[in-house]
């Protein structure tokens, strides 16, 4: 049972370099999102999709690009990494609106 | 608006004494709402969820919460803590809108289990 996978784990960029976090489901779930986490402030909405080829922002999203080309896939890309992004990144997936939202591993990022 | 809001952040408790996570909520509609616990380096997990029925909830562990509207308030509890319990707790509330689910997140509460 996959669930939410997150690539990768761990990164380390320097700041000015770019990256792309993949979430796969396997769940076929409609929704998706991605939080970004950091002490003391639970997780904040960046990004969300509430179906294949659809985005839409979150509470923080500048800085921060995603796509959902393909229902499974939601990627969260950045362009030009600074170090206020470092932060523990979680991908969940919720079958629909109103619903318990199944999450990734997460995937801890540091921008040096 | 609507907002969570998790009203300690640490809570210590000695193995085998009641565990109380409190959490007030503010929805303008009638709302969703869940605890989820994380281990250390670990992802999120559902403990229980409150959507609108029985407003004493059970969830996984031993843990459970009571929906409250007239105080909005969806408060945790255990009756005899674990060590095994000893990690970061957040409530999370969910409004329905009929639109997206957004899952507005507390700041959270990390439970300490003594021995």
């Amino acid at each position: 049972n996959a669930g939410v996978t997150q690539t990768p784990k761990f990164r380390v960029l320097k700041t000015g370099q770019s990256m792309t976090l993949l979430c796969a489901q396997d769940m076929n779930h409609e929704y998706m999102y991605w939080y970004r986490q950091d002490p003391g402030m639970g997780l904040r909405l960046i990004h969300y999709s509430v179906g294949e080829g659809t985005t839409a922002k979150g509470e923080v999203p500048d800085g921060y690009n995603v796509s959902r080309l393909k229902k499974q896939n939601f990627l969260l890309g950045l362009e030009s990494a600074a170090p206020s992004q470092t932060s523990v990144y979680f991908c969940a997936s919720a079958p629909q609106g109103d619903t318990e939202a199944f999450f990734g591993q997460g995937t801890r990022l540091t921008v040096v | 608006a609507q907002s969570v809001t998790q009203l300690d952040s640490h809570v210590s408790v000695s193995e085998g004494t009641p565990v109380l996570l409190r959490c007030n909520y503010s929805s303008s509609y009638s709302p969703s709402l869940f605890w989820y616990v994380q281990h250390p380096n670990k992802g999120l997990q559902l403990l229980l969820k409150y959507t609108s029925a029985a407003t004493l909830v059970k969830g996984i562990n031993g843990f459970e919460a009571e929906f409250k509207k007239s105080e909005t308030s969806f408060h945790l509890t255990k009756p005899s803590a674990h060590m095994s319990d000893a990690a970061e707790y957040f409530c999370v509330v969910s409004p329905f809108s009929g639109g997206y689910n957004k899952l507005i997140f507390g700041a959270g509460t990390r439970l300490a289990v003594h021995p």
